[in-house]
């Protein structure tokens, strides 16, 4: 069970779209729709951002949204904001009960 | 609300057992939909799942620290425990308990606590 694939840093102007990757195997990301991903602000625990590869928890904003396509998941954030300053994690079921999370993605607001 | 809260020894030593126990505020274990689990993220790293367990007392763990790893449950005390064995300074970590909902994601997380493995 290794970690999935993420792009250590993403970029982006406030107001731009960025979209971070995540890239698994059809052990996990390929077969389950079970994606989640998650913000992370310094000294904060994780927050879930995204369900189910593409489904939003109450309370957080529409301008985060995950898609899946085969072993690669994605999570777009639209009118980038300072506030989204952070590091994000997606986590895909692995099967037999287990979960893998990814190598996590450093989100810069210039 | 519901609210998780972590505890424990701060600094253990290389080959001893690293314990920590969660405590479930808001919710009855017994009478929720949750899975309770633990995640770790070592300094400069990300996140790992360590692993989950229903209050029934089925466990599920990362097939890489299986064989040190025991999460059990004192639903009396509305509380989940983490035990790591053999530890190394590999398994210093911030750790975080949590809980697995109906969104079938990690809903809710405690604020974390800092172990550090050393002599």
């Amino acid at each position: 069970q290794s970690a999935l694939t993420q792009p250590a840093s993403v970029s982006g102007s406030p107001g731009q779209s960025i979209t971070i990757s995540c890239t698994g195997t059809s052990s996990d990301v390929g077969s389950y729709k079970v994606v989640s991903w998650y913000q992370k602000h310094p000294g904060k625990a994780p927050k879930l951002m995204i369900y189910e590869g593409s489904e939003r928890p109450s309370g957080v904003s529409n301008r985060f949204s995950g898609s899946k396509s085969g072993n690669t998941a994605s999570l777009t954030i639209s009118g980038l904001q300072t506030e989204d300053e952070a590091d994000y994690y997606c986590c895909s079921y692995a099967g037999s009960s287990t979960y893998v999370f990814g190598t996590g993605t450093k989100v810069t607001v210039l | 609300h519901l609210q998780l809260q972590e505890s424990g020894p701060g600094l253990v030593k290389p080959s001893e057992t690293l314990s920590l126990t969660c405590t479930v505020s808001g919710v009855s274990m017994r009478s929720s939909n949750y899975y309770w689990g633990w995640i770790r993220q070592p300094p400069g790293k990300g996140l790992e799942w360590i692993g989950n367990l229903h209050y029934t007392g089925s466990t599920y763990y990362n097939p890489s620290l299986k064989s040190r790893v025991t999460i059990s449950v004192d639903t009396s005390k509305n509380q989940f425990s983490l035990r790591l064995s053999s530890v190394t300074a590999a398994d210093t970590a911030l750790y975080y308990c949590a809980g697995f909902g109906d969104y079938d994601a990690f809903d809710i997380w405690g604020q974390g606590t800092m172990v550090t493995v050393s002599s």
